[in-house]
C-alpha cells in the first residue's frame, strides 16, 4: 500500500506567478483535502474533493482552485501569487464515506513566494 | 472564540515522565477527534483518533475524550526525547461526508534527556 505523495517538495515563485501542486492519494482513498500551514500555525482547510467533486471549501479566495482526477489524484492551483501564500501546503487523503474519516498526510510542498 | 484551543507551550518534561496535552473545542456536535504529531518542517503524522467518551490507549499514548466538557487530551507515558515535537489537536465537527478538520495551533513538547 502506497502512502500519500506530493510534488514538488519545494518551490520558489515570484509574486504574480501561478503554481500547480500535485498530490497522489493513498491506495483505496477517494477523498483528498488540501491545507495551508503558515509557520507556527495550525493547518487551514482550503478545500476537499470527493470522487472528483468539490466537497467543501474553506475561507480562501477564488484564485485557489483545484481538481481531482478519476484516479483520485488531485491538483491545487494558485493564481496571482502573493507573499502571504508562502507556506507549507499539505494534502491529506481519506477513504470517504461514513465508515472512517481519518486523514493521512503527504510530506507537503514548501512554497516560497518572493 | 477559537474553535479548537490548545496551550501553545512549550511544555517541557524530563525523559521518562508523563506528558499531558490538552485541547478544548467549541462545537458541541463534534464527532471525531484526532491527535497528530508534527516535527519541524514535516507534515502531521496521525497518533490517535477517538470518537467515544472515555479513554483509548495505544502503546505509550492514551487519548481521553469528554464530550460533556468539550475536552480531549493526550497522555504520553515514559516520554522520550524523540517525542519532542508539536502536537496538533484536530476536530471534525460534522458527521457524514464532509471531512473538514478544524485544527488547534498545536502544543510544543520538549522532552529533556
Amino acid at each position: 500500500e502506497t502512502g500519500v505523495t506530493q510534488s514538488p517538495t519545494h518551490l520558489i515563485k515570484t509574486r504574480g506567478q501561478q503554481v500547480t501542486l500535485r498530490c497522489s492519494s493513498q491506495s483505496g482513498h477517494n477523498t483528498v483535502s488540501w491545507y495551508q500551514q503558515a509557520l507556527g500555525q495550525g493547518p487551514q482547510f482550503i478545500f476537499q474533493y470527493y470522487r472528483e467533486e468539490e466537497n467543501g471549501r474553506g475561507n480562501f479566495p477564488p484564485r485557489f482552485s483545484g481538481l481531482q482526477f478519476p484516479n483520485y489524484s488531485s491538483e491545487l492551483n494558485v493564481n496571482a501569487l502573493e507573499l502571504d501564500d508562502s507556506a507549507l501546503y499539505l494534502c491529506a487523503s481519506s477513504e470517504g464515506g461514513i465508515s472512517t474519516d481519518t486523514q493521512y498526510f503527504g510530506p507537503g510542498t514548501r512554497l516560497t513566494v518572493l | 472564540q477559537k474553535e479548537v484551543e490548545q496551550n501553545s507551550g512549550p511544555l517541557s518534561v524530563p525523559e521518562g515522565a508523563i506528558a499531558s496535552l490538552n485541547c478544548t473545542y467549541s462545537d458541541r456536535v463534534s464527532q471525531s477527534f484526532f491527535w497528530y504529531r508534527q516535527y519541524s518542517g514535516k507534515s502531521p503524522e496521525l497518533i490517535m483518533s477517538i470518537y467515544s467518551n472515555g479513554d483509548k490507549e495505544d502503546g505509550r499514548f492514551t487519548a481521553q475524550l469528554n464530550k460533556a466538557s468539550q475536552y480531549v487530551s493526550l497522555l504520553i507515558r515514559d516520554s522520550q526525547p524523540s517525542d519532542s515535537a508539536t502536537y496538533l489537536c484536530a476536530v471534525n465537527p460534522l458527521a457524514g461526508n464532509n471531512r473538514k478538520l478544524i485544527w488547534g495551533l498545536g502544543t510544543s513538547l520538549a522532552v529533556n534527556p
